[in-house]
């Protein structure tokens, strides 16, 4: 069936590495995403992974993909309040053209 | 500002009732998405248009019902509003079909009273 897990909270230390894990379902996805959400803000797409790639790199972002695991991570190192946020991992269910959100990871920074 | 336009901003409403969200995509992207999210059911992708087409469909109800015009611009329809229709719903755009450049517009907070 179709299910993207994620844990519901993360607490880190501003400066430390922050890292948000997703477990996914469908194995013939094509994309996998991570969508951004501040506080009372809209929805903003942060990174992306082409399902034939192990990892990507975008500044502060390292996104690691392992496919035999359905495992799914996203580093943001140098950790910051305006990290805060909640992060959805969100996978391209390919066999049905839709996407699947997780549930939600809200990501809080300790001073 | 993401360059996607959805109007209204807010929209209270009754049981039963109709009616139209709109949203405008940014110039030039040809897919229009919309999510709904909800405390109930977190975060739900609905329907994706690409040029005037359905492309993609996830959870939407029957109730519901959305279109992509000649200008690109989407409607979303949501008819026999329940309680439970309560929720941000979320327009996105993007260039081609694939949702790995998509910007978001603000959202439309639905209330059913």
């Amino acid at each position: 069936g179709e299910d993207v897990e994620q844990s519901l909270f993360l607490s880190v230390r501003e400066g430390d590495s922050s890292v948000i894990n997703c477990t996914y379902t469908d194995s013939s996805s094509t994309y996998l995403y991570w969508y951004k959400q501040e506080p009372g803000a809209g929805l903003q797409l942060l990174t992306y992974i082409f399902s034939n790639m192990d990892m990507k790199q975008d500044q502060r972002l390292t996104v690691l993909l392992n496919k035999k695991d359905k495992h799914l991570s996203l580093r943001i190192a140098d950790t910051q309040t305006g990290d805060s946020a909640i992060y959805f991992c969100a996978e391209d269910y390919s066999s049905a053209s839709k996407i699947i959100f997780g549930s939600g990871t809200r990501l809080s920074i300790r001073p | 500002d993401s360059g996607v336009t959805q109007t209204p901003k807010h929209l209270i409403t009754a049981t039963g009732q109709r009616v139209t969200l709109r949203c405008s995509p940014r110039s030039g992207d040809l897919s229009v998405y919309w999510y709904q999210q909800s405390l109930d059911q977190g975060l739900q992708f609905l329907i994706q248009y690409y040029n005037g087409e359905e492309r993609a469909k996830g959870n939407i109800l029957e109730r519901f019902s959305a279109q992509q015009f000649p200008d690109l611009h989407s409607e979303l329809n949501l008819s026999s509003l329940e309680l439970g229709d309560s929720a941000l719903y979320f327009c996105a755009s993007s260039p081609g079909d694939r949702a790995h450049e998509q910007f978001f517009g603000p959202g439309t907070r639905l209330t059913v009273l």
